[in-house]
């Protein structure tokens, strides 16, 4: 049983490109979320999904995209990475949305030159 | 804008001391989490109190609920070395999506 899997565990992009991080979960839970951490702002989050096939807004989605195709996997895409995206991302996932308990997973440190 | 604010920013403290942080949020819950992170670490979860608790006990760790002041504390009774992160707040405003705050850094020094 392991959790929540990110990958990978680090990246270095150029301005412009694009790339996709990848979440999975075991636990059968029904709620993913992204949530990106920069140093003295705590957690903000990017795009969460309720449930397979479905994915919604966050507090700070642009420049993001996601897609939850399967239930146990949850992908962030960057289209054309800019400087501002520089940050660690962290995935997490919940039973329910109404305030659950998350379990993370060990994060991306993604930096973009 | 930030649902809650933990409160220092950064304590450190010898081991065996107590450890207190607080948390102060905005608007009604019905919920309210701490969450450590140890560096380079995702989070994970320490305890969660619904608005009907007033105070909820595990291990070490004991965390008070304020409802009418919108604050939270929580306490870490005899730390230790390993006690050393960042230990967050999370409240669900209006029963939605978990909102952190930008966290306390509690070093313990042995």
């Amino acid at each position: 049983n392991a959790g929540v899997t990110q990958t990978p565990k680090f990246r270095v992009l150029k301005t412009g490109q694009s790339m996709t991080l990848l979440c999975a979960q075991d636990m059968n839970h029904e709620y993913m979320y992204w949530y990106r951490q920069d140093p003295g702002m705590g957690l903000r989050l990017i795009h969460y999904s309720v449930g397979e096939g479905t994915t919604a807004k966050g507090e700070v989605p642009d420049g993001y995209n996601v897609s939850r195709l399967k239930k146990q996997n949850f992908l962030l895409g960057l289209e054309s990475a800019a400087p501002s995206q520089t940050s660690v991302y962290f995935c997490a996932s919940s039973r329910g949305t109404r305030g659950g308990k998350l379990f993370f997973g060990s994060g991306t440190q993604l930096s973009v030159l | 804008s930030q649902q809650g604010e933990e409160d220092p920013q950064a304590l450190s403290i010898q081991e065996g001391e107590n450890a207190t942080m607080n948390c102060s949020y905005k608007t009604s819950i019905n919920n309210l989490q701490w969450y450590r992170q140890n560096s380079g670490r995702g989070l994970v979860h320490l305890i969660l109190i619904r608005s009907n608790e007033r105070e909820k006990h595990s291990g070490r760790l004991r965390v008070t609920l304020d409802t009418s002041k919108k604050s939270s504390s929580l306490l870490i009774t005899a730390s230790r070395a390993a006690d050393t992160a960042s230990y967050f707040c999370a409240t669900p405003p209006r029963g939605n999506k978990l909102v952190f705050g930008a966290g306390t850094i509690l070093r313990v020094k042995s």
